[in-house]
């Protein structure tokens, strides 16, 4: 139990268009998802943390309207790069948590982007 | 000063060896902590939970020391399948309530046979 899948796993894009990253938890509820971004050689940096039905919290130096999270049911997060750059080339990660008792929580398989 | 540091390695050693890692956190307060294992380019996956009783898990062994503000993590008898980067992670007082988790940056272990 407590899968994690994302979607795309890769993705390439051109500089300026904009990216959708989805994040699923595939047999549980997660009430709250978080986006963490991972350069190479790097630790993963929390993003965002998003509960359900409403805005997203940015960690500082992230900004919002570059990266559009939404968190429409208890299952499903978006992350959008909206026009990337070549510097927004990075691993990204979602993960989950909710399962009643547990502060653990279930990553995604992460989405490498890369941006020409 | 980073809220977790960790020696970032690599770490090199022979089939069988024991090796030992640690992890300092800035923030006294903090209440949990993990040992997570993350292969090249894949998601970290929870090796183990620590606790300030210690625990072990197998060939693995965690411990917190609170006052001294470290946490370790001891690998016996290492194969090569333990070849990953380790990551020390603690929830910071101020997040237990929505549980983000704040992460070193890692220990390249390489086990070689």
């Amino acid at each position: 139990g407590a899968v994690v899948s994302q979607h795309p796993s890769w993705v390439i894009c051109k500089s300026g268009t904009s990216v959708k990253i989805e994040c699923r938890s595939l047999d549980f509820q997660a009430t709250t998802m978080f986006w963490y971004r991972q350069f190479p050689k790097q630790s993963l940096m929390l993003m965002a943390t998003s509960n359900e039905g409403s805005k997203a919290t940015y960690e500082q130096g992230v900004e919002k309207d570059k990266f559009l999270i939404n968190h429409a049911s208890l299952t499903l997060s978006t992350l959008t790069v909206t026009s990337a750059h070549p510097e927004d080339s990075s691993f990204y990660i979602c993960s989950a948590s909710g399962l009643a008792g547990s502060v653990e929580q279930y990553f995604g398989p992460g989405t490498r982007l890369t941006v020409t | 000063r980073k809220e977790v540091e960790q020696d970032p390695g690599p770490f090199n050693v022979p089939e069988g060896a024991t090796v030992a890692f640690n992890c300092t956190y800035s923030n006294s307060a903090s209440q949990s902590f993990f040992w997570y294992r993350q292969d090249c380019r894949k998601e970290p996956k929870l090796l183990m939970s620590v606790y300030s009783s210690g625990n072990e898990d197998g060939r693995f062994t965690a411990q917190l020391n609170r006052a001294s503000q470290y946490i370790s993590l001891l690998i016996r008898d290492s194969k090569l399948s333990d070849s990953a980067t380790y990551l020390c992670v603690v929830i910071l007082p101020m997040d237990t309530g929505r549980r983000a988790l704040t992460f070193g940056s890692g220990t390249r272990l390489q086990v070689q046979p």
